[in-house]
């Protein structure tokens, strides 16, 4: 098992443009989390995936937009970078709802971004 | 007022030291708590949980919530260079989905 994987490991933009990351769940898993991580922060819930739709969002403006594919697989989309958009973005899957941190949710590797 | 705050370091103390890491939160609705263990150029992994208040020991780490005091602490016995690390304390909302609240993330060191 894989586990959560994410693409691209590290990625440069200059402010203005657009950006997409990726994130494959872990097998069996079909919830997939986006969170950002600034340097010397804790991980901030950007927002959740479940069934192809946005199930709950964190406190980030609509620059911020993503979508899950039917394999569960799920991208994250940033449009007019900002220099504090620089962060760490993590992905995480959690398998179907069961209550309680049994449905833990497991983290990527993450995307680190920075934004010129 | 974060919902969950924690002392982000830096620690540094000496192997087979006692490390004590802490956080606070602000909401008595929060239920279960968590410890994730942060590598550098990794993402976080869950370290233990514990639900409610009390103690929940794995190994050398031992958990402890005191919901009174709202205050969550972790414990690492007999340290080990490889435990150098960030912690990051956790709580779980649910709203509609599953969500973590992450508090700031405390760097340790542990030197040989």
């Amino acid at each position: 098992d894989a586990g959560v994987t994410q693409s691209p490991t590290h990625l440069i933009k200059t402010r203005g443009q657009q950006v997409t990351l990726r994130c494959s769940p872990k097998s069996g898993h079909d919830t997939v989390s986006w969170y950002q991580q600034a340097l010397g922060q804790g991980p901030q819930f950007i927002f959740q995936y479940y069934e192809e739709e946005e199930r709950q969002r964190g406190n980030f403006p609509d620059r911020f937009s993503g979508h899950q594919f039917p394999n569960y697989s799920s991208e994250l989309n940033v449009n007019a970078l900002l220099l504090g958009d620089s962060a760490l973005y993590l992905c995480a899957s959690s398998a179907p709802l069961a209550g309680g941190p049994s449905n833990e949710q497991f983290f990527g590797p993450g995307t680190r971004l920075t934004v010129l | 007022q974060k919902e969950v705050e924690q002392d982000p370091g830096p620690l540094s103390v000496p192997e087979g030291a006692i490390v004590s890491l802490n956080c606070t939160y602000s909401n008595s609705a929060f239920q279960y708590f968590m410890w994730y263990r942060q590598y550098s150029r990794k993402g976080p992994e869950l370290l233990m949980y514990t639900y409610s208040s009390g103690n929940k020991e794995d190994g050398r780490f031992t958990a402890q919530v005191d919901k009174s005091s709202k205050y969550i602490s972790l414990f690492i016995r007999d340290s080990q260079p490889s435990d150098s690390a960030t912690y990051l304390c956790a709580t779980l909302t649910y709203q509609g989905a599953q969500k973590l609240v992450f508090g700031q993330g405390t760097r340790l060191t542990i030197n040989p």
